[in-house]
C-alpha cells in the first residue's frame, strides 16, 4: 500500500526559507494516474493547499503563497519537495503531503495523505 | 471566487444519523468535492469523492455507514450508526482550474 512520509527540520527562523521532502513508497511517484501535493494546517485550523505537481514537473501553486512557493520532484529517488522562502510566525502549521488522483487536468481529491510533519518559525 | 461553505458545528446521538453539508459558491454547482475525516490529534483521511450527480467513490476501508448525496450547489456526507470514533472534523474539498479549495470544516460531536 502507498504511504507518504514527510521529512525536515521542526524549526525554521523567521525571513529563512523552509525546506520540506516527502518520500513515496509502495508505489511510483511517476506514475501518470496522479499528482502530489502539499497542504499545511495551522493550529487549531482548517487545512490549506499549498501546491501541486505532476511526475513531468507542471506545477500549480496557491495563488496566495505564489511568490514563495516552490514545489519540485525528483523521480529517481520518488521524491517531491517544498520550499517555502520569507517565513514568518504565520507559516507555522503542520505540513501535510499527500497523493492526488488524475481525473482532469483541472485537479482532483485527495486520496491518501501522509502523517504530516509540525514545522514552528521562530527565532 | 471558489468558496466551499460548511456549518461549523454538527452534533447528533450515538447509533443516530446525520447529515453534514457543503455548499458550494454561486456558478460551481455541477462541481465534484471529496469528503475528509479528521479525528483527535490525527491527519486528515479521505472518504469518498461525490460527484454533482450523487454517485461517490469510498477510500479503501471507509465503512457502509458512510454515504454521499448531492442536490444542486450542496454535497452531503451522511453518517449512520454514530459511534464514538466518528466524533471529528470534517473536511470538504474541491478543485477547478488549477486550484484546490478546502471548506472550513464542520466538528461533528457524537452525544
Amino acid at each position: 500500500q502507498l504511504q507518504l512520509q514527510e521529512s525536515g527540520p521542526g524549526l525554521v527562523k523567521p525571513s529563512e526559507t523552509l525546506s520540506l521532502i516527502c518520500t513515496v513508497s509502495g508505489g511510483s511517484i511517476s506514475s501518470s494516474s496522479y499528482y502530489w501535493d502539499w497542504i499545511r494546517q495551522p493550529p487549531g485550523k482548517g487545512p490549506e493547499w499549498i501546491g501541486t505537481i505532476y511526475y513531468s514537473g507542471s506545477t500549480y501553486y496557491n495563488p496566495s503563497l505564489k511568490s514563495r512557493v516552490t514545489i519540485s520532484v525528483d523521480t529517481s529517488k520518488n521524491q517531491f519537495s517544498l520550499r517555502l522562502s520569507s517565513v514568518t510566525a504565520a507559516d507555522t502549521a503542520v505540513y501535510y503531503c499527500a497523493r492526488e488522483m488524475f481525473g482532469s487536468s483541472w485537479g482532483d481529491a485527495f486520496d491518501i495523505w501522509g502523517q504530516g510533519t509540525m514545522v514552528t518559525v521562530s527565532s | 471566487q471558489f468558496v466551499l461553505t460548511q456549518s461549523p458545528s454538527a452534533s447528533a446521538s450515538l447509533g443516530a444519523s446525520v447529515k453534514l453539508t457543503c455548499t458550494l459558491s454561486s456558478g460551481h454547482s455541477s462541481y465534484a468535492i471529496a469528503w475528509h475525516q479528521q479525528q483527535p490529534e490525527k491527519g486528515p483521511r479521505y472518504l469518498m469523492k461525490l460527484n454533482s450527480d450523487g454517485s461517490h467513490y469510498k477510500g479503501d476501508g471507509i465503512p457502509d455507514r458512510f454515504s454521499g448525496s448531492s442536490s444542486g450547489a450542496e454535497r452531503y456526507l451522511t453518517i449512520s450508526s454514530l459511534q464514538s470514533e466518528d466524533e471529528a472534523n470534517y473536511y470538504c474539498q474541491t478543485w477547478g482550474s488549477g486550484i484546490r479549495v478546502f471548506g472550513g470544516g464542520t466538528k461533528l460531536t457524537v452525544l
